[in-house]
C-alpha cells in the first residue's frame, strides 16, 4: 500500500530535550516536506527536499533541522524543543505537485 | 509568498443540502490540490486539480487557473463530511501554500 509513515504519532516531552520525528514513503517521490499546523494559522511548511542530500527552508524553519540521506526517509530533528513548538506535525510527499500526507504527530512541549 | 484565501471560513448545513467552496489565490499556479481534514485529524486527498473540472461521486471541483479559482462542490451532504476543507497551491520556488480552511458542520 502506498502511504506516508510519521512515528511517534503522539508524544510529550519537556524543553530542552531533543527529539526527532521520523517520516518515510516508499512511493519513490523525490519531493518530501514538513508542515506545522497550529490554530487560526492553517498548514505552514517548515523544510522540504527537492531530492537526497537537498534541503529547503520553507516558512517555518527557525528551531527545526532536517536531513534527507535515502530517498524514503525525510526526518525532523528538534534540537531543544521549546513550548511554542507544541504543534500538529505533517510529513507529506509529493510527486508532480501532488502531494500524499502522512498521519501527522501531535507534539507538545511543556 | 502567494496568498490563498477560502471562503467561507464557516459552514453549516443541513444533511442533504449543497454547498460550494472557494479557493482564490492571488498569483498564478503550478496546480492545485484540494483536501478534507477529519475529525481525528487526517488529511484525505480530494482532488488535485491544476485545470479543467473532476468529479468523484457526490464531490467535484473546478479550476480556473486565469482566473485564479478554485471551487469544491458538495452534493447531497452527509454527516461524514463535517471537517475542515483546505486547498494547497504550488507555487513557484517549489513551496506548497495552505489555504486558510472552511469549517464545514452538517447537522443530521
Amino acid at each position: 500500500e502506498a502511504q506516508v509513515t510519521q512515528n511517534p504519532r503522539y508524544l510529550i516531552t519537556v524543553t530542552g530535550k531533543k527529539l526527532t520525528v521520523t517520516c518515510s514513503q516508499n512511493m519513490n517521490h523525490e519531493y518530501m516536506s514538513w508542515y506545522r499546523q497550529d490554530p487560526g494559522l492553517g498548514l505552514r511548511q517548515i523544510y522540504y527536499s527537492m531530492n537526497v542530500e537537498v534541503t529547503d527552508k520553507g516558512d517555518v524553519p527557525e528551531g527545526y533541522k532536517v536531513s534527507r540521506k535515502e530517498k524514503r526517509n525525510f526526518p525532523l530533528i528538534l534540537e531543544s524543543p521549546s513550548p511554542n513548538q507544541t504543534s500538529l506535525y505533517f510529513c507529506a510527499s509529493s510527486e508532480g505537485g501532488e502531494q500524499f500526507f502522512g498521519p501527522g504527530t501531535r507534539l507538545t512541549v511543556l | 509568498g502567494i496568498q490563498v484565501e477560502q471562503s467561507p471560513p464557516d459552514l453549516i448545513l443541513q444533511e442533504g443540502a449543497n454547498s460550494t467552496l472557494r479557493c482564490n489565490f492571488s498569483d498564478s499556479v503550478n496546480n492545485l490540490q484540494w483536501f478534507h481534514q477529519n475529525p481525528w485529524g487526517q488529511l484525505i486527498n480530494l482532488f488535485y486539480i491544476p485545470s479543467g473540472t473532476k468529479q468523484n461521486g457526490r464531490l467535484s471541483a473546478t479550476t480556473v487557473a486565469t482566473e485564479r479559482y478554485s471551487l469544491l462542490y458538495i452534493s447531497s451532504s452527509q454527516t461524514t463530511d463535517s471537517g475542515v476543507y483546505f486547498c494547497a497551491v504550488w507555487y513557484v520556488g517549489n513551496q506548497f501554500y495552505f489555504g486558510t480552511g472552511t469549517s464545514l458542520t452538517v447537522i443530521p
